[in-house]
């Protein structure tokens, strides 16, 4: 398997634009998670799913932020409208089971101007 | 939720000695620990976890002690080498049924030769 797979690794865009950031999981894994990382927040936890379902999103910061998981081997994470400060590393990982290692993606790295 | 304070935030240690990292954690419910390194500009990378169940676990140089009373574990890296500079994340299960990985603000390792 080639690992948890993120496209793309970097996005430049202007404020106010639609971001969706995309990733494909390890296949057989069950859990998908999408965290995101800057130098003040480390890393959060913005939602999680289990077989396609989201269990926990509490983590997403407001209304801006959507994720979606259409099947087993793939989910988006959607910015609208994207602003500055949603800037970061954001890093999609999965899982086999909870409590087990996550693998995490490569990650992309956002900016927004 | 859970929490994890993650200690200290930088370490420098000359080569060949050894480097602690402490951790605690605020859900008595959590039951996985896992801890992760991160090189500049790549992804997290699991090294060492733990379990509940057991109070220490080791491999090779990296140990890894874990106090369930006291809600605090704690990573140990014996003879470090230039190649363990690095970022390192601690990490708790929590939340609603123990099951959202929660992350530590993570250490910035320096190994001097």
């Amino acid at each position: 398997d080639a690992g948890v797979i993120q496209s793309p690794r970097h996005e430049v865009t202007e404020m106010g634009q639609e971001v969706t950031l995309r990733c494909k999981p390890i296949s057989g894994h069950d859990y998908l998670f999408w965290y995101r990382q800057t130098m003040m927040r480390g890393l959060e936890l913005l939602i999680y799913f289990n077989n396609n379902v989201p269990i926990d999103d509490s983590g997403m910061p407001e209304d801006r932020f959507s994720a979606k998981m259409p099947n087993a081997s793939f989910s988006t994470l959607k910015i609208q409208p994207s602003e500055p400060r949603d800037s970061a590393v954001y890093f999609c990982a999965s899982s086999y089971r909870l409590n087990t290692e996550a693998f995490f993606g490569q990650g992309t790295r956002l900016t927004v101007v | 939720g859970e929490n994890v304070e993650q200690h200290p935030s930088t370490l420098s240690v000359q080569e060949g000695d050894s480097a602690v990292i402490k951790c605690t954690y605020s859900d008595s419910a959590s039951n996985y620990f896992p801890w992760y390194k991160q090189e500049l500009g790549k992804r997290p990378q699991l090294i060492i976890d733990i379990r509940s169940n057991v109070g220490e676990k080791k491999d090779q140089r990296i140990a890894v002690t874990l106090n369930k009373t006291a809600k605090h574990f704690s990573l140990h890296i014996t003879e470090t080498q230039p190649e363990d500079s690095a970022v390192y994340f601690c990490a708790a299960t929590g939340g609603q049924g123990a099951q959202k990985l929660v992350f530590g603000q993570g250490t910035r390792l320096t190994i001097n030769p």
